[in-house]
């Protein structure tokens, strides 16, 4: 169990529509990536959020947004759905600490979203 | 660009052989570090060894090893003794600077069956 928590673990949802998927990163950890692994692919980073502040951004749409609240948990926004949305949608936290830390990466198990 | 480069798609070895997985990378920072996880059928993603862009000594964790050549920007991961529980989707990841905080990028992965 990595302590990264992410819901819902599937979803299944029409071209057009809008969903939120939502991430609770490790305790401590101030930094929540989001990452897209679509079919047999490496991971495509989408965005960085470090204490509520946005910090990169990756290949991210602008049908996709995000944000990361007070409380440290992360949601991402994805609308007008097409068939190619459809992936496995990562969640990540890093240590609280810039430096020092190796940096390495705790992924929730992720959520899959199917769009028909 | 930074870039993250896996060229073997997939990989076969047998069962207490030793396998060698190939990363290579660019970035035209001095600061960087590298990893390798780990993803088994099931979709979670499993750290499993970094090496920093000035440790001087190839990192070893258990069966693992990472064949660090900063002058070549290789990054190989090297399981010894693969067990049939090592079959997975493998990515190399680098992770640099970037304006606030670090990005952490993926390679397209190596898929790696072991043959019993």
């Amino acid at each position: 169990d990595s302590g990264v928590t992410q819901t819902p673990k599937h979803l299944i949802t029409a071209t057009g529509q809008r969903v939120t998927l939502r991430c609770s990163p490790r305790s401590g950890d101030l930094s929540v990536y989001w990452y897209q692994q679509s079919l047999d692919q490496g991971l495509q980073f989408l965005i960085q959020y470090y204490n509520g502040e946005e910090r990169a951004k990756g290949n991210i749409l602008e049908r996709f947004s995000a944000q990361q609240f007070p409380d440290l948990h992360s949601e991402l926004n994805l609308s007008s759905l097409e068939l190619g949305d459809s992936a496995l949608y990562f969640c990540a936290s890093s240590g609280g600490s810039r430096t020092g830390a190796i940096g390495e990466l705790f992924f929730g198990e992720g959520s899959r979203l199917t769009v028909l | 660009a930074q870039k993250i480069t896996q060229t073997q798609p997939g990989m076969f070895v047998q069962e207490k052989e030793a396998v060698t997985l190939d990363c290579t990378y660019d970035t035209s920072d001095q600061s960087y570090g590298l990893f390798w996880y780990k993803q088994p059928s099931s979709g979670e993603m499993i750290f499993l060894i970094y090496q920093g862009s000035y440790d001087e000594q190839n990192a070893t964790e258990g069966r693992y090893s990472l064949n660090f050549q900063k002058a070549r920007k290789s990054a190989n991961l090297v399981i010894s003794a693969s067990q049939l529980g090592d079959s997975a989707m493998y990515f190399c990841a680098m992770r640099v600077m970037n304006t606030g905080g670090f990005k952490t990028i993926f390679g397209a992965g190596t898929r790696l069956f072991v043959k019993a």
